[in-house]
């Protein structure tokens, strides 16, 4: 399995909702991340697990939550969203830092906050 | 810091032809990663090809090659006999050799494969 699968693919949700994107790998990779994107832009770093541990956390308003419950496994819990929050939010997992071998990211979970 | 840009937002090509994505970074480190990421319709990030900043010789993945030039800090990806599945959105992405772990993407190439 050399995949990284992301659900789901799409989800509307309100502001007042709680909700969590899920993530999965089971390629043995011990670094997981969360990405948020918007349209025509790069990529932007919000967390970073290394071995099941949070390593970084880029300035992330507390209205999302990570959690790892285990090696193949990255959930990102949303609660009181903004409408600016809608993106497409992007998982990805590496072996160890991802200098060799890059990283493998899913196909991402597009959220729309109404 | 490390910046990554890309000066062309969009470009074309026609089926078959040959097109070079530039790209430029700043950075006061000496051994360091490149990447190439090409992100079609699909979503997924895809990576492209790859550097290591302390090879001189430049990487090349079957029609997929690099212009690496360290001293003036630029990375173009050159893609031979374009594919219609070579559209997509192309990020340069650069990483630090000693922390790795975190990618600085440019602003990206929207590339377009004439039929």
């Amino acid at each position: 399995d050399t995949e990284v699968t992301q659900t789901p693919k799409h989800l509307v949700m309100g502001m007042t909702n709680k909700k969590s994107l899920k993530c999965e790998q089971h390629m043995g990779h011990r670094a997981m991340y969360w990405y948020k994107q918007k349209a025509k832009k790069p990529p932007e770093l919000m967390f970073v697990y290394s071995y099941e541990k949070l390593s970084i956390n880029e300035s992330v308003p507390s209205r999302f939550s990570p959690e790892c419950p285990n090696s193949s496994l990255l959930n990102l819990h949303l609660h009181a969203l903004q409408p600016e929050d809608s993106a497409l939010y992007l998982c990805a997992s590496s072996q160890d830092s991802g200098k060799i071998y890059g990283y493998t990211f899913g196909s991402g979970t597009r959220l729309t906050v109404v | 810091a490390q910046t990554v840009t890309q000066s062309q937002p969009e470009m074309s090509v026609q089926e078959a032809e040959t097109v070079t994505l530039s790209c430029t970074y700043d950075t006061s480190e000496n051994n360091y990663y490149l990447f190439w990421y090409k992100q079609p319709p699909s979503r997924q990030m895809i990576l492209v090809i790859r550097q290591e900043a302390y090879k001189q010789q430049n990487a090349t993945e079957n029609r997929f090659s690099v212009n690496f030039q360290k001293a003036a800090k630029s990375f173009s990806l050159k893609i031979s006999d374009s594919q219609l599945g070579d559209t997509a959105m192309y990020f340069c992405a650069f990483m630090k050799y000693n922390t790795g772990n975190q990618f600085y993407f440019g602003t990206g190439t929207s590339l377009t494969v004439i039929p």
